[in-house]
């Protein structure tokens, strides 16, 4: 059973586009977040979601916009697609006092062309 | 300059050697400091965490932490070759009801040939 999903996997897309990446944890956990990793591996910090509200927003231009369904969702659309948004997005989740301890998902691969 | 440095490595060692690891951030309000790994194409996964400074011990994985000199390292004793991967620290303040967040060192990679 996989405890954070994320779906698709590849995402291969023009720029321009709009596309969105799902993500859905079965662990009950109260707080999700989304992190960009660059082709160097630097793992950052997008947003995170605590019960279904919004918590964290790092400087992310506003073509990102992430939402939370409920507790065991969150999901990021993407606007207008650029060939720097190409990069690994990965969600996570965790308990809110336990924000060290976060599960990963699988990564969801996007290369803008 | 970031928070948090690593050396990207890649740091190769024979298969029983110890492997060490370790970064350094500017950061005095880090007090929790986790070592992430990561296989090639897959998602982060956490291996040991430590509160303030001191030692861990778990099997293999020995942490420290160093706040006076905003060090921190991993070792790996009697490493393998399944031990072959990236590994990332990541480092956050005070756990707060919400709102945390973990900031990330660029990661090492390692390589533990037979």
């Amino acid at each position: 059973d996989t405890a954070v999903s994320q779906t698709p996997k590849y995402l291969v897309t023009q720029m321009g586009n709009d596309k969105s990446i799902k993500c859905e944890q079965n662990l009950g956990h109260d707080t999700m977040y989304w992190y960009k990793q660059d082709s160097k591996k630097f793992l950052k910090i997008m947003f995170s979601y605590n019960n279904k509200e919004l918590i964290i927003n790092e400087t992310v231009p506003n073509r990102f916009s992430p939402k939370s369904p409920d507790k065991a969702h969150l999901n990021l659309h993407i606007n207008s697609l650029e060939l720097g948004d190409s990069a690994v997005y990965f969600c996570a989740s965790s308990q809110a006092t336990g924000a060290y301890e976060q599960y990963f998902g699988p990564g969801t691969r996007l290369t803008v062309t | 300059q970031k928070e948090v440095e690593q050396d990207p490595g890649p740091l190769s060692v024979p298969e029983g050697a110890i492997v060490s690891l370790n970064c350094t951030y500017s950061n005095s309000a880090f007090q929790y400091f986790m070592w992430y790994r990561q296989y090639s194409r897959k998602g982060p996964e956490l291996l040991m965490y430590t509160y303030s400074s001191g030692n861990k011990e778990d099997g293999r994985f020995t942490a420290q932490v160093d706040k006076s000199s905003k060090y921190i390292s991993l070792f790996i004793r009697d490493s393998q070759p399944s031990d072959s991967a990236t590994y990332l620290c990541a480092m956050s303040g005070a756990i707060k009801a919400a709102g945390n967040k973990l900031t990330f060192g660029g990661g090492t990679r390692v390589l533990v040939k037979p």
